[in-house]
């Protein structure tokens, strides 16, 4: 079974440009998650889909990230602009989502961000 | 808004000995799960162990052991007979219904030769 793919697994711009990250879940998956890990810190949930409607977006900071889930599968993340402060690995993870009270999630690789 | 401390930065065990994880977590809530994810550093982030609250009797897995207290919100992870492939980030998670992971800032495991 394939698992999370994510790419680009490297990204670097400059300040105020825009950039984005592309994410297919494990085939069959529902939930679809983006995380942000800061260096040094544990992964911060930014947004969850649950087929392609949005669950839980309360962590995403709207001003300039962005999400979408086209056809209940894959998904992009975008940034506009990049603040140097976002610099981070963007992991995506997606879980099955049988209607059980919880679900494993399944991480991808990770997208490593660079913003200079 | 719950909370997952992780208060060792960075541990070290030798090869074969046994090293245990501390982790804590604050919530007002009965019913809930706690996991140990491992990332190692290509950064695909692997379930270890997880635990459904409801449930008394501790989680393992292999060489995996977790010491669950409720009543102190504490969530340990044990790892025995250490092997070089166990050297990573070990992060806490907690989840409450809905799926939301809540993560620790993450315990760096080194294992020596």
């Amino acid at each position: 079974e394939a698992g999370v793919a994510q790419s680009p697994r490297y990204k670097i711009i400059e300040k105020r440009q825009s950039v984005a990250f592309w994410c297919n879940p494990i085939s069959g998956h529902a939930t679809l998650y983006w995380y942000q890990q800061i260096l040094g810190q544990g992964p911060k949930l930014l947004i969850q889909f649950q087929n392609n409607g949005v669950v839980d977006d309360s962590q995403l900071p709207k001003d300039r990230f962005s999400a979408e889930r086209l056809k209940g599968v894959d998904s992009t993340l975008k940034i506009q602009p990049a603040k140097l402060e976002d610099s981070a690995v963007y992991l995506c993870a997606s879980s099955l989502s049988r209607g059980e009270k919880t679900d494993t999630q399944y991480f991808g690789p990770g997208t490593r961000l660079t913003v200079l | 808004a719950q909370t997952v401390t992780q208060s060792q930065p960075e541990m070290s065990v030798q090869e074969a000995e046994t090293v245990t994880l501390s982790c804590t977590y604050d919530t007002s809530e009965s019913d809930y799960y706690l996991f140990w994810y491992k990332q190692p550093p290509s950064r695909q982030m692997i379930l270890v162990i997880r635990q459904e609250a409801y449930k008394q009797q501790n989680a393992t897995e292999n060489r995996f052991s977790v010491n669950f207290q409720k009543a102190a919100k504490s969530f340990s992870l044990k790892i025995s007979d250490s092997q070089l492939g166990d050297a990573a980030m070990y992060f806490c998670a907690y989840m409450e219904y809905g799926n939301k992971l809540v993560f620790g800032a993450g315990t760096i495991l080194r294992v020596k030769s």
